[in-house]
């Protein structure tokens, strides 16, 4: 069966540190992979997505993630964090060929930006 | 129109209560999502429509009882429920097929209480 695993439960960091998520997942065909961030109180909004072609994505608000296939991962990363970007993150997977209902999410990371 | 709007915001029942969650999109989605999210936890999958005809549901207990009348809408209807079923509930779409890895969109989610 298809799983995610984000490593941090919760990251903690001072603004303009670097942030770099980790994300591995378990499927031995081709995938689609996704992050998406959750602000406090709000709905899941998708930061960015890999689906083919460069396996570095570049998102909004400054976000990138690096697809290396060998090592199965999709890591979040961004130089320089804000205070605005305190939320939680999740790593979600589906199968590539539009299979519904099979995004299947991390357990998510906290981030914490302290000003 | 690029959202999914959800309704009610919030909503408490009681045990013995029936009531709906709404959801509607316009951005000609064919598959439309149920997500239940508890605290702290990623969303995981209830039910999806594909084509207005339900194609999965992970086995969800009977009190909760979805239904699509058209390609725009999507209901949750729920009765009975149980106190640990308080969560916030989301709802998404997305295309379907060759355009999947588009990726869903959420709504802002019902946080559901039940007293």
């Amino acid at each position: 069966a298809q799983s995610v695993s984000q490593h941090n439960h919760h990251v903690i960091l001072s603004e303009a540190a670097s942030l770099e998520l980790g994300c591995n997942y378990s499927y031995g065909g081709t995938v689609n992979l996704f992050w998406y961030v959750q602000y406090p109180g709000q709905h899941l909004q998708l930061l960015l997505k890999y689906f083919s072609g460069d396996p570095l994505v570049k998102g909004i608000k400054g976000f990138e993630a690096e697809f290396i296939k060998s090592k199965f991962s999709f890591n979040l990363r961004k130089p320089s964090v804000q205070w605005s970007d305190t939320a939680e993150y999740f790593c979600a997977v589906s199968r590539y060929g539009g299979s519904q209902g099979n995004l299947i999410f991390g357990k998510g990371t906290k981030l914490s930006v302290k000003p | 129109d690029t959202e999914v709007t959800q309704t009610p915001k919030h909503l408490v029942m009681g045990m013995t209560n029936k009531k709906s969650l709404k959801c509607e999109q316009h951005m000609g989605h064919r598959a439309m999502y149920w997500y239940k999210q508890k605290a702290k936890k990623p969303p995981e999958l209830m039910f999806v429509y594909s084509y207005e005809k339900l194609s999965i549901n992970e086995s969800v207990p009977s009190r909760f009882s979805p239904e699509c009348p058209n390609s725009s809408l999507l209901n949750l209807h729920l009765h009975a429920l149980q106190p640990e079923d308080s969560a916030l509930y989301l709802c998404a779409s997305s295309h379907l097929d060759g355009r999947a890895y588009e990726g869903y969109t959420f709504g802002s989610g019902t946080r559901l209480t039940v007293v």
